[in-house]
């Protein structure tokens, strides 16, 4: 049990375009999901905290204007980067809460 | 002074021997404690949580945690190279509402 998908696992862009990554938690519902975001040989940091139909709760320094979240339903949560650059370029996770978090495969976002 | 502390390692140990993983913790509600597996370029994968005082045991691994000292740990008997991995302590807060603090995570390497 506790599965988490992402999808997709990889994508390539070019610079300025958006790009959005979904996260469903499988076999089990999640009003709470969480993004992540991995830089190399660094350590996860939290990016949002998304909540079933509410707004989602950004860290500082975290943009939400460009990163949107929709978490339109209790098995589905998505992450948009908008306008993606360069710099936006990492290791994108999501997890989903259930007596802890279990996180997605997550999706590697590379952008030229 | 940073809310989950863990030695970044790299932690080396032989094959067959007994790793030995720590963490400490600032936050003296904490209530729940969890103990992630990352290998490079994935996500990271839950191996336990504890909530009490004592030792848990899941098959090689046991999670410790003193809450007095504000400690939790993690060994791994019987080390296999397949558990040289990046090992994240991570701690939800009184009222959290599921969200982790992460440490920065120790690197494992089991040596043939």
């Amino acid at each position: 049990g506790a599965v988490v998908s992402q999808h997709p696992s990889w994508v390539i862009c070019k610079s300025g375009t958006s790009v959005k990554i979904e996260c469903r938690s499988l076999d089990f519902q999640a009003t709470t999901m969480f993004w992540y975001r991995q830089f190399p040989k660094q350590s996860l940091m939290l990016m949002a905290t998304s909540n079933e139909g509410s707004k989602a709760t950004y860290e500082q320094g975290v943009e939400k204007d460009k990163f949107l979240i929709n978490h339109a339903s209790l098995t589905l949560s998505t992450l948009t980067v908008t306008s993606a650059h360069p710099e936006d370029s990492s290791f994108y996770i999501c997890s989903a809460a259930s007596d802890g978090q279990f996180f997605g495969p997550g999706t590697r976002l590379t952008v030229l | 002074q940073k809310e989950v502390e863990q030695n970044s390692g790299p932690l080396s140990v032989p094959e067959g021997a007994i790793a030995s993983l720590n963490c400490t913790y600032s936050d003296r509600g904490s209530q729940s404690f969890f103990w992630y597996r990352q290998y490079s370029g994935k996500s990271p994968e839950l191996i336990m949580f504890i909530y009490s005082n004592g030792d848990k045991e899941d098959g090689r691994f046991t999670a410790q945690l003193n809450k007095a000292s504000q400690y939790v740990s993690l060994l791994i008997r019987d080390s296999q190279p397949s558990d040289s991995a990046t090992y994240l302590c991570a701690v939800e807060l009184t009222g959290g509402g599921n969200k982790l603090t992460f440490g920065t995570g120790t690197q494992l390497k089991v040596e043939l």
